[in-house]
């Protein structure tokens, strides 16, 4: 069974101070890993998206990716209110039958 | 604008009433899901759907049924509802293929109660 773990959080952040999201998958062959923002009653939204080793920086986000430690984070530089949400770490194994396996979410506030 | 729609976006029903949420997406995506999201249980995918007249079980597909007679539309149907079904519900969509990208893009849900 593939499974994608998230802390549950909430993860309560100042204002203005960087905020670290992490993730571990289990399958091993997985390729494609997805942060998706959710906004409470509201529908998940694509933020970022890593498929290789590194870091992917986009604005205020970036992913890190590290597929020998089954590990990929988010981080959000410059945390705003408007930050506060729960992110949902999602990963694709490669197979085209496959859906994605997604994280419960971590939830975060950003404290002003 | 590329976007998934579905209707209704809010639905109040009583047990054992059939019902049809509609599912469209704008975007020539070959890849539709359907996905419910219950608290503490995150989002749980119900049905996909790899292309026209392909659809499979996810991991929750009890008491749903699924069509995809066109490219653009997946319904999900609820024969005989029952209150264990009332949840948010999300219809998804991306693309697939060797090498594709399936970051999938989520419709704004619908969210049903079952009395």
């Amino acid at each position: 069974q593939k499974e994608v773990e998230q802390n549950s959080g909430p993860l309560s952040v100042p204002e203005g101070a960087i905020a670290s999201l992490n993730c571990t998958y289990s399958d091993r062959g997985s390729q494609s890993f997805f942060w998706y923002r959710q906004y409470s009653g509201k529908s998940p939204e694509l933020i970022m998206f890593i498929y290789s080793n590194g870091d992917k920086e986009d604005g205020r986000f970036t992913a890190q990716l590290n597929k020998a430690s089954q590990y990929v984070s988010l981080l959000i530089r410059d945390s705003q209110p408007s930050d506060s949400a729960t992110y949902l770490c999602a990963v694709h194994s490669g197979g085209g039958a496959d859906g994605l396996t997604f994280g419960k979410g971590t939830h975060l506030i950003i404290q002003p | 604008e590329a976007q998934v729609t579905q209707n209704p976006r809010y639905l109040i029903t009583v047990t054992g009433k059939k019902l049809t949420v509609t599912c469209s997406q704008n975007m020539n995506h070959e890849y539709m899901s359907w996905y419910r999201q219950d608290p503490g249980l995150g989002l749980r995918q119900i049905y996909y759907s790899m292309n026209v007249e392909v659809t499979d079980k996810g991991d929750v597909p009890e008491g749903y049924k699924v069509s995809r007679k066109e490219k653009r539309n997946f319904p999900l149907i609820l024969e005989s509802p029952s209150p264990n079904q009332t949840s948010l519900y999300f219809c998804a969509s991306s693309l697939t293929g060797t090498g594709g990208t399936y970051e999938q893009y989520f419709g704004p849900g619908t969210r049903l109660t079952v009395t």
